[in-house]
């Protein structure tokens, strides 16, 4: 069955440096790719979707790759803040479906 | 431009009864998708309405229905609670179906099962 995985550990970094966090997914080949940002007590907040066909995609501080080879995205925060302190959610759109699937989301804590 | 609106956002049920949540999605916005969120579990999709209709199912049994008005807001419905259910409900909308779109959730209703 298809599985999303996201590290489940929380990420500690140092304000100014590049968060990386990771969304591997295995049994399918999904079409869509979308990262979601949550803090607590709140619904997630949209951050950017790629296509299959897009190796990268960049909003302001915000980058996102996707590697179908790899079956993995990679999310980019660079030069971090404290606010972006938040669970960093990827989802994908599940095989033959028009449903989102969710990974378990990763805790990302930026200390000044 | 409104935000998307759930109510109530906090609930408090015991074994057995049913509940009923409300979501208004953003003006314009077709597409209702509601989701529960449990720490084991993750996010978990339920089930999706567009233009009335419901469009996808996610796996949760029977107990758990909804349904969409005219103004594409939506109601969910869950019968014979169980201490399992509790958990944050979120609803999200999307200006149609499909997902190549953007979803845009409300705060949750937060439903606690004693």
């Amino acid at each position: 069955s298809q599985k999303i995985e996201q590290n489940s550990e929380a990420l500690n970094i140092q304000e100014g440096k590049t968060a990386t966090l990771t969304c591997n997914y295995t049994n399918y080949s999904p079409a869509y790719l979308q990262w979601y940002r949550q803090d607590p007590g709140r619904g997630p907040v949209f951050l950017l979707l790629i296509r299959e066909n897009e190796k990268e995609k960049r909003k302001e501080r915000l980058k996102v790759t996707f590697d179908t080879t790899l079956k993995q995205s990679l999310f980019h925060i660079t030069a971090s803040q404290p606010a972006d302190s938040a669970t960093y959610l990827c989802a994908l759109d599940a095989l033959n479906t028009d449903k989102l699937i969710f990974g378990t989301g990763t805790r990302l804590q930026v200390f000044p | 431009k409104a935000g998307v609106t759930q109510t109530p956002r906090y609930l408090i049920k015991t074994r057995g009864q049913q509940v009923t949540l409300s979501c208004s999605p953003i003006s314009g916005h077709r597409s209702v998708s509601w989701y529960q969120q449990t720490p084991g579990q993750g996010l978990q999709f339920l089930f999706e309405y567009f233009s009335e209709t419901q469009r996808n199912k996610g796996n949760f049994p029977g107990r758990f229905s909804g349904r969409q008005f005219s103004n594409s807001r939506s109601e969910m419905n869950v019968s014979t609670l169980e201490l399992g259910d509790s958990a944050l409900y979120l609803c999200a909308s999307s200006l149609i179906s499909g997902v190549d779109n953007e979803q845009f959730f409300g705060p949750g209703t937060r439903l606690t099962v004693l």
